[in-house]
């Protein structure tokens, strides 16, 4: 059964931190990967995808993937109050483009 | 307006009824899905359609049934509703690149 796995949390930051969340995926065929957040109540919106090994940045979030160790993670810099959340982390699979699997989420705390 | 709908978004119903849930989408996407999502379970693919004459099971079909009646509609059906199946329910939308889901607001399901 094909498997993402992420600490549940919560994980708690003072605002100005670097909050780093991290995701384990257990199918080596996984080729995409994607990171929402859900504030409670609300529905789950994309805010990263990375497709290769290494570093993507965008803004304050940078995601990183490693396929080696099936490990991926997201840092967001220079944390707000308003990034606290729960953090999804999603993957598919080669095949199965177009079959997500989520992660349980980890919830983010960003204390002022 | 929203471009991916669900209705409704509060439901409390009593075990052995039936209950449709519908979706309706403005994006012109033709892949359509089904999830639920529980406390520390993250978000479980119910069902999914990649096009009008295409319906699939995801990990958690049993209990449910779908209907595709057009591109833009997709509606979820518990034909005996269940105490368990009590959860929040997202109908999510792609493109054929798979690259982004898009999530609609989400139901929120309590069967007594």
């Amino acid at each position: 059964q094909k498997e993402v796995e992420q600490n549940s949390g919560p994980l708690s930051v003072p605002e100005g931190a670097i909050a780093s969340l991290n995701c384990t995926y257990s199918d080596r065929v996984s080729q995409s990967f994607f990171w929402y957040r859900q504030y409670s109540g609300k529905s789950p919106e994309l805010i990263m995808s990375i497709y290769s090994n290494g570093d993507k940045e965008d803004g304050r979030f940078t995601a990183q993937l490693n396929k080696a160790s099936q490990y991926v993670s997201l840092l967001i810099r220079d944390s707000q109050p308003s990034d606290s959340a729960t953090y999804l982390c999603a993957v598919n699979q080669e095949d199965n483009f177009n079959k997500f699997y989520f992660g349980s989420g980890t919830k983010l705390n960003v204390k002022p | 307006d929203a471009d991916v709908t669900q209705t409704p978004r509060n439901r409390i119903t009593k075990t052995g009824k039936r209950i449709m849930l519908e979706c309706s989408q403005t994006k012109g996407h033709d892949r359509m899905y089904w999830y639920r999502q529980d406390p520390g379970l993250g978000l479980r693919l119910i069902y999914y359609s990649f096009d009008v004459k295409d319906i699939n099971k995801g990990e958690i079909s049993d209990g449910y049934s779908v209907s595709r009646q057009a591109q833009a509609k997709f509606s979820l059906s518990l034909e005996s509703a269940i105490p368990n199946q009590t959860a929040l329910y997202f109908c999510a939308t792609s493109d054929f690149s798979g690259d982004t889901q898009y999530f609609g607001p989400g139901t929120r399901l309590t069967v007594l």
